[in-house]
């Protein structure tokens, strides 16, 4: 079956340390991978958008890998703040490019 | 003002009732969609649309309808609600099928 898995567990750093946030995939091929942002109570917001001949991606403080062999995306937060503290969703394209299917997300709770 | 809104915020109704979900945006775009979001399930596609004359079933379609009354107004219907569609429901736009989506405030429903 196709799964797309982020860690269920919240996870803590301290500021200033690098967040690294995980999303494995299985029996996708997607042609991109995006990343959102999702605050309690709102809407998720995007952040990055990655496509499958491109192995880096980068803006301000935020960096996310995409290595279709392992199937896996990796979302770096670097120099956090705790308001960087949100729940953070990773979304595949699936059904040929007509929509997206997203992960659990993760929390991330960055702490003074 | 926000370029994807949705009323209402809050509801509460009961089983068996019938509701309407409704979205509005400005951003011009031609495809939107209408998610759940349930705790531990993440979002689920319910229905998306392409433009005025093309609507698709996502993955929970049953028990829902959808009506896109112009290319800026997308709502959702409950036809008999039950109270495992206690959610928190958003509805997204996006320009086409590599954009970002932009997501609405979400509506909280409550089925008693």
């Amino acid at each position: 079956s196709q799964k797309i898995e982020q860690n269920s567990e919240a996870l803590n750093i301290q500021e200033g340390k690098t967040a690294t946030l995980t999303c494995n995939y299985t029996n996708y091929s997607p042609a991109y991978l995006q990343w959102y942002r999702q605050d309690p109570g709102r809407g998720p917001v995007f952040l990055l958008l990655i496509r499958e001949n491109e192995k880096e991606k980068r803006k301000e403080r935020l960096k996310v890998t995409f290595d279709t062999t392992l199937k896996q995306s990796l979302f770096h937060i670097t120099a956090s703040q705790p308001a960087d503290s949100a729940t953070y969703l990773c979304a595949l394209e699936t059904g040929g490019g007509n929509k997206l299917t997203f992960g659990t997300g993760t929390q991330l709770k960055v702490e003074l | 003002d926000a370029d994807v809104t949705q009323t209402p915020r809050n509801r509460i109704t009961k089983t068996g009732k019938r509701i309407m979900l409704e979205c509005s945006q400005t951003k011009g775009h031609d495809r939107m969609y209408w998610y759940r979001q349930d705790p531990g399930l993440g979002l689920r596609l319910i229905y998306y649309s392409f433009d005025v004359k093309d609507i698709n079933k996502g993955e929970i379609s049953d028990g829902y309808s959808v009506s896109r009354q112009a290319q800026a107004k997308f709502s959702l219907s409950l036809e008999s609600a039950i109270p495992n569609q206690t959610a928190l429901y958003f509805c997204a736009t996006s320009r086409d099928y590599t954009d970002t989506q932009y997501f609405g405030p979400g509506t909280r429903l409550t089925v008693l």
